[in-house]
């Protein structure tokens, strides 16, 4: 079994409709991340969080909330889709303790609004 | 300012040929981490290799080698003899203190038959 899962892999919106996608981890880890992938630009980081009562913005935020229901889930809401939320999402985690921070990913969400 | 720099936005070769992918980082820290990491056309994201800034041992495995210089901050990456199981968007990141990943925006590798 897959150690970080998404849900759904994919997804098809309206704007203007509310989505949550969601985020498990089996790994055992404290850290959480959501990121954005857009082409030619990388991976975007959205929210973060160390903890479950922690959580933190990241680079992008805005558009975006999360809440962290467990140390093994952290889900990912848009309030109102708009089309240039349309992106390949990716949720990640790593240890607490991990002086390099060596990240692990799920499969990935892929996000249409129309 | 923290920066990843992958100048290449894509590379074509024929299969059999040796290809480098370029990265560039730029950082003020002086511990910090970099990664390679393949995303292949199913999308997922797969960790290839892991340096710290005080290891400028040059890795090799198998077909791939990393080249870690830190006199000209860079931490390039070579797959020998491409297959073309090889083609995908490879990403450069580093890691600094703390959480944060520093992500270049990718490379895309095809490798033609």
């Amino acid at each position: 079994d897959a150690d970080v899962t998404q849900t759904p892999r994919n997804r098809i919106t309206k704007t203007g409709k509310r989505i949550m996608l969601e985020c498990s981890q089996t790994k055992g880890h404290d850290r959480m991340y959501w990121y954005r992938q857009d082409p030619g630009l990388g991976l975007r980081l959205i929210y973060y969080s160390f903890d479950v009562k922690d959580i933190n913005k990241g680079e992008i935020s805005d558009g975006y909330s999360v809440s962290r229901q467990a140390q093994a889930k952290f889900s990912l809401s848009l309030e109102s889709a708009i089309p240039n939320q349309t992106a390949l999402y990716f949720c990640a985690t790593s240890e607490q303790e991990s002086s390099y921070n060596e990240q692990f990913f799920g499969p990935g969400t892929r996000l249409t609004v129309l | 300012a923290q920066k990843v720099t992958q100048a290449q936005t894509e590379i074509s070769v024929v299969e059999k040929e040796d290809v480098t992918l370029d990265c560039v980082y730029e950082t003020r820290d002086t511990t910090y981490y970099l990664f390679w990491y393949k995303q292949p056309p199913s999308g997922e994201l797969v960790f290839l290799i892991r340096r710290n800034s005080f290891d400028e041992q040059n890795e090799i495995s198998g077909r791939y080698s990393w080249n870690f210089q830190k006199s000209t901050s860079s931490f390039n990456f070579t797959i020998t003899a491409s297959q073309v199981v090889d083609s995908a968007v490879y990403f450069c990141a580093l890691s600094l203190a703390g959480y944060q990943l520093i992500w270049g925006a990718g490379t895309k590798l095809i490798i033609k038959p």
